[in-house]
């Protein structure tokens, strides 16, 4: 069974601080996809990274980065220099392509990120 | 990315009665589907929407409460029937675009009175 656990239910840091949410997964399978989205105030969920399980590269967007790591089967997700635009809901996400469910997404529970002026 | 848009944004129905949900895409997609996101909850699929056939239901989920269409390769639509306050929540449709990654809508929330 699949399984995305974001341990930090709530954060909260003061504009400019860097964050880093912490995303761990489970899988028996060795090919997989790995997601972050995120989820504004406003409800709607917005595509930030896909990575797959043979590319342990870690990426750089602007402000955004994300340490994957297969040993420690993390995918975290830093924003440097935060900003207020910044708050929000972010939602880790795993996609195991095996049988007939092969964009079955399954979700961590979130990491409601607030950052203050 | 895609263009995916869902009517209505928001709604306030009674409990007993049903809400269909509309998603539409800018363009053709074959793999569409459904989540449902209960107040202060992660996603949950519901279903994957299948063109010119019966949808395909996750365990807990059943086509009685939740009838899906789908009748082309651009809309969807989701029923929420015979309502209850425990159907209040943010319902989402997505599609896979390239690079097998899900986009999707921007959700449509649901109060049930």
């Amino acid at each position: 069974a699949q399984k995305v656990t974001q341990a930090q239910t709530e954060i909260s840091v003061v504009e400019k601080e860097d964050v880093t949410l912490d995303c761990v997964y489970e899988t028996r399978d060795t090919t997989y996809y790995l997601f972050w989205y995120k989820q504004p105030p406003s409800g709607e969920l917005v595509f930030l990274i896909r990575r797959n399980s043979f590319d342990e590269q870690n990426e750089i967007s602007g402000r955004y980065s994300w340490n994957f790591q297969k040993s420690t089967s993390s995918f975290n997700f830093t924003i440097t220099a935060s900003q207020v635009v910044d708050s929000a809901v972010y939602f880790c996400a795993l996609n195991t392509p095996t049988g007939g469910s092969n964009y079955k997404l399954t979700f961590g529970k979130g990491t409601l990120l607030t950052v203050n002026p | 990315s895609a263009v995916i848009s869902q009517k209505p944004s928001r709604d306030i129905c009674q409990r007993g009665t049903s809400l269909t949900i509309q998603c539409q895409v800018d363009s053709q997609v074959t793999m569409m589907f459904w989540y449902r996101q209960q107040p202060g909850q992660s996603l949950t699929l519901i279903a994957t929407a299948n063109q010119g056939s019966e949808a395909t239901y996750e365990s807990g989920f059943v086509i009685d409460k939740f009838p899906i269409s789908r009748p082309n390769l651009t809309f969807s639509t989701l029923t929420v029937s015979n309502m209850s306050p425990e159907d209040s929540s943010i319902y989402l449709c997505s599609v896979v675009r390239l690079t097998d990654t899900q986009y999707f809508g921007p959700g449509t929330r649901l109060t049930v009175l």
